[in-house]
């Protein structure tokens, strides 16, 4: 059983610019959540997905967008980079969106804004 | 809003001791809890969850929590610790949709 994966582990990117975070979610799941974590701190609910619709947002500006695929992968694109948006980009799958299955991580993208 | 708060951001223990990391909770319903751990340059794993249906919940790595509804509570717990269990710990509540709410983090130290 392949986990989740994430690509890439380590990016440095500048201010003002876009940035696209992949994620290939567990087999069988159809369920694909993004976090941020910035440093010292819980990881904040970014977005869902749940089957290619989007099913619930956090409180993330318009800037932070995704998709996800009909193999049920996953994108995060953030625009405009601000300095704010270092952190470290986690991606969980689970086998619902609307249950008490548990969700599964990835290692996380580490994102830099210089 | 449901969330979950973590007293405590660092904890140290020697090796051997009890391990007690402390969770509570705020929600409007019976609400479903979790605990993962973090290690170095990781992503989160899953120790354990309560889903409603026993009180005392048994995770991986020998660690446990109990749910109670009394005192707003589900801390974590280990009788004996192991330089292996050095790590941040998160407890997290899930709102609805399955998208969790996490709390702030308690970095664990464990002392020879």
């Amino acid at each position: 059983e392949t986990g989740v994966t994430q690509s890439p582990t380590h990016l440095i990117k500048t201010r003002g610019q876009q940035v696209t975070l992949r994620c290939s979610s567990q087999s069988g799941h159809n369920t694909v959540s993004w976090y941020q974590q910035a440093l010292g701190q819980g990881p904040q609910f970014i977005f869902q997905y749940y089957r290619e619709e989007e099913n619930g947002r956090g409180n993330f500006p318009p800037r932070f967008s995704g998709l996800q695929f009909p193999n049920y992968s996953s994108e995060l694109n953030v625009n405009a980079l601000e300095l704010d948006d270092s952190a470290l980009y986690l991606c969980a799958s689970s086998l619902s969106g609307d249950s008490n299955q548990p969700q599964h991580f990835g290692d996380g993208t580490r994102l830099s804004i210089l | 809003a449901q969330s979950v708060t973590q007293l405590g951001s660092h904890v140290s223990v020697s090796e051997g001791a009890l391990v007690l990391l402390r969770c509570n909770y705020s929600s409007s319903v019976p609400p479903y809890l979790f605990w993962y751990v973090q290690y170095p340059n990781q992503g989160l794993q899953l120790l354990l969850k309560y889903t409603s249906a026993a009180t005392l919940v048994k995770g991986i790595n020998g660690f446990e929590a109990e749910f109670k509804k009394s005192e707003t509570s589900f801390h974590l717990t280990k009788p004996s610790a192991h330089m292996s269990d050095a790590a941040e710990y998160f407890c997290a509540v899930r709102r609805g949709g399955n998208k969790l709410t996490f709390g702030t983090g308690t970095q664990l130290k464990v002392e020879l």
